[in-house]
């Protein structure tokens, strides 16, 4: 079955800084790829999807990009700003999984002042 | 409110005890996600319900949990006799169709175990 790792498990970068935070996963029928951002006592919320049809995607500040061949992704948040600061996790999914998201393990985020 | 709510929000109960978790998603939404989440750790998933079915609960533990979506109504996370490892926020999520990948968030209860 689907395995998807996340890496750094925790990253904190200063305010204005870029981030980035990739995961791997190892289904090649894993076709759709979202990131969840959860902020502390919060539900986790949907903030930017891939599909495996596109390279990359992008939503003002936040862009991620598809690596097919090397089956792994990744988040870019630019100019980071201290409401960033969440846990944000991966997930990936295909139709053989019966659409189910299978979850990366997330990172933590920082952004220092 | 992403088209699902939970309650309640917060839970307390004694070891020993029942706890009923309630999702509602919005009419139309047939397909219901339940996951636990421990404090300051990811997402596990837990059972994958349609309307009146039981895609998939694998994740579910054997004993003392169940779940159910019945045709009316919301669906149900049931855990008897609770004990302290069962504190956690417990989320559920909808996805709007079948054959669509995204999930959206309830609110989610958190339960905690005296």
């Amino acid at each position: 079955g689907e395995n998807v790792e996340q890496h750094p498990s925790t990253l904190s970068v200063q305010e204005g800084d870029s981030a980035v935070i990739k995961c791997t996963y190892s289904d090649s029928a894993s076709n759709y790829f979202p990131w969840y951002k959860q902020e502390l006592g919060k539900r986790p919320q949907l903030i930017i999807d891939i599909r495996s049809n596109v390279g990359e995607k992008k939503d003002q500040r936040i862009a991620v990009t598809l690596n097919k061949t090397a089956k792994h992704f990744s988040l870019h948040i630019t100019e980071t700003q201290p409401e960033d600061s969440a846990v944000y996790f991966c997930a990936a999914s295909s139709m053989d999984s019966n659409y189910q998201l299978i979850w990366g393990a997330g990172t933590k985020l920082i952004i220092k002042p | 409110n992403a088209g699902v709510m939970q309650n309640p929000r917060h839970l307390v109960r004694r070891r020993g005890q029942e706890a009923r978790l309630r999702c509602s998603p919005m009419k139309g939404h047939s397909h219901v996600y339940w996951y636990r989440q421990l404090p300051e750790e990811g997402l596990k998933f837990m059972v994958y319900l349609q309307k009146e079915n039981i895609i998939d609960e694998s994740g579910m533990p054997k004993e003392r949990f169940s779940a159910e979506f019945p045709k009316e109504g919301p669906s149900i996370l049931r855990i008897q006799q609770v004990v302290r490892g069962d504190s956690a926020a417990y989320f559920c999520a909808i996805t709007p169709l079948q054959g669509h990948n995204e999930q959206f968030f309830g609110p989610g209860t958190r339960l905690t175990v005296l």
